[in-house]
């Protein structure tokens, strides 16, 4: 039982540059969320799901897409990165919207 | 509107003695409250969570919180800090579907 697992771990993209950042979770959850970590400022949401094949928006959302095709993967895109979104990303999920099991995060660089 | 207020960006406490990490919401509604810890360069971890039961909420590792909502407190404490204690601690809210995470308090244990 691995949790909440993300690819990659750590990340350098050009301004521009595109890339997608997996979730996954082998808890069966239904709930999964992506947060990005910046200093000093806590974790802020930036995507959510409820369930397969559905998505809300967070506090943060714009720069960003996701998808969730399959309940074990939600996956988090920045089609244009920009060196505001170098950050620490992480996934987190949950059986309701309780109790959140966080992965173990991926750092981005945006040069 | 939801938010979370932690009161203290960075406390230093002696091994041994208690810890006390301040924290304050607002809430439209009644509120589900966490406390987070994150250890250097790792995920979040759950420390204890209220959900509208008792509002004394005992959590893992010795650590204690109380809901106190004519104070809109819910603030952590634990009897005796050990150095495995160091690490940023966050206060979350949960409001419908988000969570919202306070700015984080980094806890320092003096030996």
């Amino acid at each position: 039982n691995a949790g909440v697992t993300q690819t990659p771990k750590f990340r350098v993209l050009k301004t521009g540059q595109s890339m997608t950042l997996l979730c996954a979770q082998d808890m069966n959850h239904e709930y999964m969320y992506w947060y990005r970590q910046d200093p000093g400022m806590g974790l802020r949401l930036i995507h959510y799901s409820v369930g397969e094949g559905t998505t809300a928006k967070g506090e943060v959302p714009d720069g960003y897409n996701v998808s969730r095709l399959k309940k074990q993967n939600f996956l988090l895109g920045l089609e244009s990165a920009a060196p505001s979104q170098t950050s620490v990303y992480f996934c987190a999920s949950s059986y309701s919207p309780q109790t959140q099991y966080f992965g173990p995060g991926t750092r981005l660089l945006v040069l | 509107a939801q938010s979370v207020t932690q009161l203290d960006s960075h406390v230093s406490v002696s091994e041994g003695t208690p810890v006390l990490l301040r924290c304050n919401y607002s809430s439209s509604y009644s509120p589900s409250l966490f406390w987070y810890v994150q250890h250097p360069n790792k995920g979040l971890q759950l420390l204890l969570k209220y959900t509208s039961a008792a509002t004394l909420v005992k959590g893992i590792n010795g650590f204690e919180a109380e809901f106190k909502k004519s104070e809109t407190s819910f603030h952590l404490t634990k009897p005796s800090a050990h150095m495995s204690d160091a690490a940023e601690y966050f206060c979350v809210v949960l409001t419908g579907n988000q969570f919202y995470f306070g700015t984080g308090t980094s806890l320092t244990v003096i030996p």
